[in-house]
């Protein structure tokens, strides 16, 4: 089993519509959550992170986070052409090393 | 500058040879890290140094490769001996290095390693 799992997608929305994309992870001393977008070619720049139990919304994005099922995902809302990217979810077990699932890969058709 | 900086951006040799890469992290970052990412694969934790303590060098590879940090800024990745299957992108990340819950790690733009 993988650190950290994610559906490698594609995942394709229209338009305007919300893109919810998952993450779980096996380590129950996981302690922060962290959501990150790449564009092809280009390096990983972070969305947002998440420590506590719950949502935390910036903008259009929320993440929910939930210790007892290991679940964390990061929700798009109105979705744009531009939010097309793979995004990638990344745990912090102990340390401060990141330990980052394979990435899901979303698409946003206009 | 504002953000992570790497060099080169790209570098091509060949097989058996040994390449140095650089990262210069942001400015007041204690913290900095090293992963790199295959094609098609998801980012793997290198190495990461966090002030003076020791670095934790639990992903490197194999002793191939190494990494130091001088007077706690820049770094530099060396691979001696490289082999194809080191082809990849190397990413460093530099953070503020606080306890793991403000923990935002910010990239560079990575060195693509060729090894021919």
């Amino acid at each position: 089993q993988k650190e950290v799992e994610q559906n490698s997608g594609p995942l394709s929305v229209p338009e305007g519509a919300i893109a919810s994309l998952n993450c779980t992870y096996s380590d129950r001393g996981s302690q922060s959550f962290f959501w990150y977008r790449q564009y092809s070619g280009k390096s990983p720049e972070l969305i947002m992170f998440i420590y506590s139990n719950g949502d935390k919304e910036d903008g259009r994005f929320t993440a929910q986070l939930n210790k007892a099922s290991q679940y964390v995902s990061l929700l798009i809302r109105d979705s744009q052409p531009s939010d097309s990217a793979t995004y990638l979810c990344a745990v912090i077990r102990y340390g401060n090393k990141l330990v980052f699932g394979a990435g899901t890969i979303l698409r946003v058709k206009s | 500058g504002a953000g992570v900086s790497q060099s080169p951006s790209n570098k091509v040799t060949e097989k058996g040879k040994d390449v140095e890469l650089r990262c210069d992290p942001i400015s007041g970052h204690t913290a900095l890290y090293w992963y790199r990412q295959s094609l098609g694969q998801g980012l793997e934790f290198l190495i990461y140094f966090q002030g003076n303590s020791a670095p934790d060098k639990s992903g490197l590879p194999s002793d191939r490769f190494s990494a130091e940090r001088t007077g706690g800024s820049v770094s530099t990745l060396t691979i001696q001996r490289t082999q194809q299957e080191d082809s990849a992108v190397y990413l460093c990340a530099s953070s503020l290095g606080l306890a793991p819950s403000y923990n935002e790690q910010f990239f560079g733009p990575g060195t693509r390693l060729t090894v021919l």
